[in-house]
């Protein structure tokens, strides 16, 4: 099976431009779709990105998502950062079995 | 707005059985993917299982020996059963709906705290 490697944490201040990726072990980044979570500390997760780059109603267009063939990733890209986004992102996708893999998660600071 | 609501007990003993129902409102069962993740505290995401409402069914290798799902569509309901539990299965579990072709959440529960302990 493949792993999908996210970095541990990233931080960027408010009104910037904040990138956080996520690496696919071995088989093409594009055969399955990736999904993208946020994780507030004590909350549930919440869907902001699915099927690669389609963002869930109510999600602001400050998120947006990409595959990137070449380096065998997928990219979440949070614009016009807000204290608010301070969370923990996950991505997540498929093998070839259909079952769920996700990434360990990134902590994104906002400061 | 489809909601998923999480029970079952907060408390389970080593070696029994894990038992959790997540309800579904605003929205029919009858159709999507339905899907069990845990999270221990301070760790990342773990997918266990997911169902179609059809019945096709899809288990964590590492779970599968451990973990049954199933969908009760005259209760809009899903449930798991994870048997024989250790402290390693100490975690929140939530419950999330996929897509209709797909088992990518995109709806998720609240999540409920269970813990193993004697």
């Amino acid at each position: 099976n493949f792993m999908l490697t996210q970095p541990h944490s990233v931080s960027e201040s408010p009104g910037k431009t904040v990138t956080i990726s996520c690496t696919r072990s071995s088989g093409s980044i594009a055969s399955n779709y990736v999904q993208w979570f946020q994780q507030r500390p004590g909350s549930a997760p919440t869907t902001v990105i699915y099927e690669d780059d389609q963002r869930p109603s109510g999600v602001p267009d400050r998120f947006s998502g990409s595959i990137d063939r070449s380096s065998n990733s997928a990219s979440l890209t949070i614009s016009g950062l807000k204290t608010e986004d301070e969370a923990d992102y996950s991505c997540q996708s498929f093998d070839s079995n259909n079952r769920v893999v996700f990434g360990g998660g990134t902590k994104l600071t906002v400061l | 707005q489809v909601q998923l609501q999480e029970s079952g007990p907060g408390l389970v003993k080593p070696s029994e059985t894990l038992s959790l129902t997540c309800t579904v409102s605003g929205g029919s069962i009858s159709s999507h993917y339905w899907s069990w993740i845990r999270q221990p505290p301070g760790k990342g995401l773990e997918w266990i299982a997911y169902v179609y409402y059809r019945g096709p069914t899809n288990y964590n290798p590492s779970l599968k020996s451990r973990v049954t799902i199933s969908v009760d569509t005259s209760k809009n309901q899903f449930s798991l059963n994870l048997t024989s539990v250790t402290a390693a299965d100490t975690a929140v579990y939530y419950c999330a709906r996929g897509g209709m072709y797909d088992s990518g959440p995109r709806y998720w529960g609240q999540g409920t705290l269970v813990t193993v302990s004697s």
